[in-house]
């Protein structure tokens, strides 16, 4: 059985600050991992991806992948309210060819 | 806009009825996703599709769902003989062969 799971909080953190959101997966032959934005009553917004140990930068947003420990982070630094959002991370394993395994999701608020 | 489009946004049934939902993907994307989500949980993988040809189908996807792409552009998903267990978001999510997957607005059904 694939899993990936989240802390599904609520992740409070001050504008400004960094949040870090954090996943753990379980199936060993996941290749690539997604950072989904998931605003309320609306659909997944994909923020990045990686599939490389380390670390993967855009913008704002750095996601981070250790294959070793199977976890998963994003940070978003100079966090801002309009991040406040669930945020759900996302592992395949077979190149999409049988869909993305999603966590339940870390909902995160920006408090002002 | 050329971004992922579903339809209807909102359908309310009643039990025992059958609902068809349609998604256009963006366009020249070969591979399309169904996917269903409840509150509080992540997307749940349904079907996929790479071109008209339909190559996985979840465990979730039982004998009252159906899914077509008839000619490798829109996909339409039936559900048959609806329960209040089928109430939920049903997603469409498409790709150029690679693992991104972008998804659309989303088809809220609830089942009365």
């Amino acid at each position: 059985q694939k899993e990936v799971e989240q802390n599904s909080g609520p992740l409070s953190v001050p504008e400004g600050a960094i949040a870090s959101l954090n996943c753990t997966y379980s199936d060993r032959g996941s290749q690539s991992f997604f950072w989904y934005r998931q605003y309320s009553g609306k659909s997944p917004e994909l923020i990045m991806f990686i599939y490389s140990n380390g670390d993967k930068e855009d913008g704002r947003f750095t996601a981070q992948l250790n294959k070793a420990s199977q976890y998963v982070s994003l940070l978003i630094r100079d966090s801002q309210p309009s991040d406040s959002a669930t945020y759900l991370c996302a592992a395949d394993n077979r190149g999409g060819a049988d869909g993305l395994t999603f966590g339940k999701g870390t909902h995160l608020i920006i408090q002002p | 806009d050329t971004g992922v489009s579903q339809n209807p946004r909102h359908k309310i049934t009643k039990r025992g009825q059958n609902v068809t939902f349609r998604c256009d993907p963006i366009s020249e994307h070969n591979r399309l996703y169904w996917y269903r989500q409840t509150l509080g949980q992540g997307p749940e993988f349904l079907t996929y599709f790479q071109n008209e040809a339909q190559l996985e189908k979840s465990r979730l996807l039982s004998d009252r769902f159906s899914a077509e792409r008839p000619k490798g552009s829109f996909s339409t998903l039936e559900i048959q003989r609806t329960e209040q267990g089928d109430s939920a978001m049903y997603l469409c999510a498409s790709s150029l062969g690679g693992p991104e997957q972008f998804f659309g607005p989303g088809t809220r059904l609830t089942v009365l």
